[in-house]
């Protein structure tokens, strides 16, 4: 069966540091791939998709970027974060025009 | 303009009352259309889809929904609530293939009185 993993799953981070959130999923192969941002109390803001290895769609600009290094991992980067980008992040992968979503990290920038 | 729209943002029922959470959307294509639940803290579940055929859908966790195309709403209800279903909820529509991006409404946050 199919999983994804997301790591990590909370990160405390100063402002101006770097980030690097992971996400992998199992039991498939070439999944499309996205990156959600929730912050507190809004929806859910699509940030990038990947339909394959490194090929990235971004959504909205900003202070983020994602990487697709290999089939079934996706990764979501930054150099120097911001107060703004505290959220909670989660990945997802579709399945038979279903998407599917990870357990999430709740990311604070202080 | 494509959109989901959520109009309730809280709901509070009564252990045991039923519950229906209304999702109307705006979509140029065929939709798919799917309901998600979110616990705090945790990632989103997906309760339920309709692709086609039967507009009356069963999902997960004894919830349905109903695709109504004339109305362009897809309302999810349950006919006793429990509370564990406690959570908020989330109308989301797309479209077949493609890179499969889905629009969220904004959420329904549920509460559930013992």
């Amino acid at each position: 069966s199919q999983t994804i993993h997301q790591w990590p799953a909370t990160l405390v981070q100063p402002v101006g540091s770097p980030l690097s959130l992971e996400c992998t999923v199992e039991g498939t192969s070439n999944p499309n791939l996205y990156w959600y941002r929730q912050a507190a109390g809004r929806g859910l803001q699509l940030l990038f998709y990947s339909v394959g290895i490194g090929q990235i769609s971004s959504e909205v600009p900003q202070n983020l970027s994602a990487s697709r290094p290999q089939d079934r991992q996706f990764i979501l980067s930054s150099k120097k974060l911001l107060l703004s980008d505290s959220g909670f992040y989660l990945c997802a992968w579709t399945f038979r025009d279903t998407q599917y979503f990870g357990p999430g990290t709740r990311l604070t920038v202080l | 303009a494509q959109s989901v729209t959520q109009p309730d943002i809280h709901i509070t029922v009564s252990e045991g009352a039923s519950l229906e959470l209304r999702c109307n959307y705006s979509y140029g294509a065929t939709p798919y259309l799917f309901w998600y639940v979110q616990s705090p803290g945790q990632g989103l579940q997906l309760l339920l889809k309709y692709f086609s055929g039967d507009t009356l859908v069963q999902g997960i966790k004894g919830f349905e929904a109903e695709f109504k195309r004339s109305q362009s709403s897809f309302n999810l209800r349950k006919p006793s609530v429990h509370w564990s279903d406690a959570a908020e909820y989330f109308c989301a529509v797309g479209a077949r293939g493609g890179y499969n991006k889905l629009i969220f409404g904004a959420g329904t946050r549920l509460a559930v009185h013992p």
